[in-house]
């Protein structure tokens, strides 16, 4: 079975400001999904990044970057230049990528941005 | 917006009712997972749909039921309501295939159960 480790569960940070939430998981597979979804307070999970494993490239999207360590099993997000839309809750996830679509998710991390 | 829908919003039922929460896929998606989020916690996976065929479960009880319809939408049935079932019932489609993975969420139903 998968676990997943947010623990953060609350930072704050400064509008404009870079911020890091660390992410960790453990697993006996191989091949696997990562991702990094955001939750604001109207409820919809939003995708904000995603890695695959067997890619050693850190992925990036706009404001938002990962570093991915594989073999610490660590998947961590940074988000420059903080927005106050980014407030919300952020949810590390997991998935195998053979097999259901499963996702195992972490106890989320609650991000203030402060103006 | 992702194009997955839910109904109701809100729903309060009273414990021992039934109780049918609704889903409608992103189009072109023909998988549907469920998931319950407890307050303050991360959501659990209840159990998914592919193709009108349930294609995995997690740790929940049979009483926690569902459905895929021919159009890929969903339901999701609850039997017994306990007062442990109020949550964020959040169901997310996707497309299987074997270079898509990605599930979108949609508002979820907030289910209290008095």
């Amino acid at each position: 079975a998968q676990t997943v480790t947010q623990s953060q569960p609350e930072m704050s940070v400064q509008e404009a400001e870079t911020v890091t939430l660390s992410c960790t998981y453990d697993t006996s597979e191989s091949n696997y999904y990562l991702f990094w979804y955001k939750q604001p307070p109207s409820r919809q999970m939003i995708l904000v990044i995603r890695q695959e494993a067997y890619k050693q490239q850190n992925a990036t999207e706009n404001r938002f970057s990962v570093n991915f360590q594989k073999a610490a099993k660590s998947f961590s997000l940074k988000i420059s230049d903080s927005q106050l839309g980014d407030t919300a809750m952020y949810f590390c996830a997991f998935m195998k990528q053979f097999g259901n679509e499963k996702l195992t998710f972490g106890t989320g991390t609650r991000l203030t941005i402060i103006p | 917006e992702t194009g997955v829908t839910q109904s109701p919003t809100h729903l309060i039922k009273t414990r021992g009712q039934q109780v049918t929460l609704r889903c409608s896929s992103q189009s072109g998606h023909n998988t549907v997972s469920w998931y319950q989020q407890a307050l303050g916690q991360g959501p659990q996976f209840i159990f998914q749909y592919y193709r009108e065929e349930e294609n995995g479960r997690g740790n929940f009880p049979p009483r926690f039921s569902g459905l895929q319809f021919p159009n890929y939408s969903s339901e999701l049935n609850v039997n017994a309501l306990e007062l442990d079932d109020s949550a964020l019932y959040l169901c997310a489609s996707s497309l299987r295939s074997q270079t898509s993975y990605e599930q979108y969420f949609g508002p979820g139903t907030r289910l209290t159960v008095t």
